[in-house]
């Protein structure tokens, strides 16, 4: 089982509609965790943070973590094109620093 | 603000020669600096954790012989490349951690891209 799983996509959504990405971690101990924006050839930008159960708002984006069930989304509403790229999912291991990524979600958003 | 650049931005070199990827913490100090490798089309995969001042700590499987990480200063982390082989194409990024941040604040430089050919 992998540490981080994310559906690879791609997924497709017309623009103006709510993109919803998952993300499941099998680490119970995992405190903190992060979505990461990457386009094409680019490195990964953080879009989001969150390290409580529950929801987190940012501006069009929202982060829901639900420690119990392992579970991780990022929900992107009012979808533009300029959304379209690799979302991926990051979990910091317990003990250490390191992230553990997960392969990332290709979303497309159709104009 | 939190800026980290990479040098080159990418290159290309023949099989068997040595390269070196520089990181660099524009505005911070970074007491660590993590390098990552990605291949086309899969998610960043860690090589190795850098330390100010220490010796780096590496992942299972990445030999510390063939990627020799340098962490001279809090502003500056190098990765070389030894004896490049095609196979050791692929997308190398770097990220820094603040020296004052909490645990789990990392920022990522552009990457660099090498071809070896």
């Amino acid at each position: 089982q992998k540490e981080v799983e994310q559906n690879s996509g791609p997924l497709s959504v017309p623009e103006g509609a709510i993109a919803s990405l998952n993300c499941t971690y099998s680490d119970r101990g995992s405190q903190s965790f992060f979505w990461y924006r990457q386009y094409s050839g680019k490195s990964p930008e953080l879009i989001m943070f969150i390290y409580s159960n529950g929801d987190k708002e940012d501006g069009r984006f929202t982060a829901q973590l639900n420690k119990a069930s392992q579970y991780v989304s990022l929900l992107i509403r009012d979808s533009q094109p300029s959304d379209s790229a690799t979302y991926l999912c990051a979990v910091k291991s317990g003990a250490t620093n390191k992230l553990i990524f997960g392969t990332g979600t290709l979303l497309a958003v159709q104009p | 603000g939190a800026v980290v650049s990479q040098h080159p931005s990418w290159v290309i070199c023949k099989s068997g020669t040595s390269v070196k990827i520089e990181c660099r913490s524009l505005d911070f100090q970074a007491t660590t600096m993590f390098w990552y490798r990605q291949f086309p089309k899969q998610s960043l995969m860690l090589m190795a954790t850098s330390n100010e001042g220490s010796k780096a700590t590496y992942e299972q499987g990445v030999e510390k012989d063939k990627f020799l990480i340098n962490h001279a200063s809090l502003t500056l982390s190098t990765l070389t490349v030894t004896s490049a082989h095609p196979e050791d194409s692929s997308f190398y990024i770097c990220s820094a951690k603040k020296r004052a941040a909490v645990q789990w604040e990392q920022f990522f430089g552009p990457g660099t891209r090498l071809t070896v050919l």
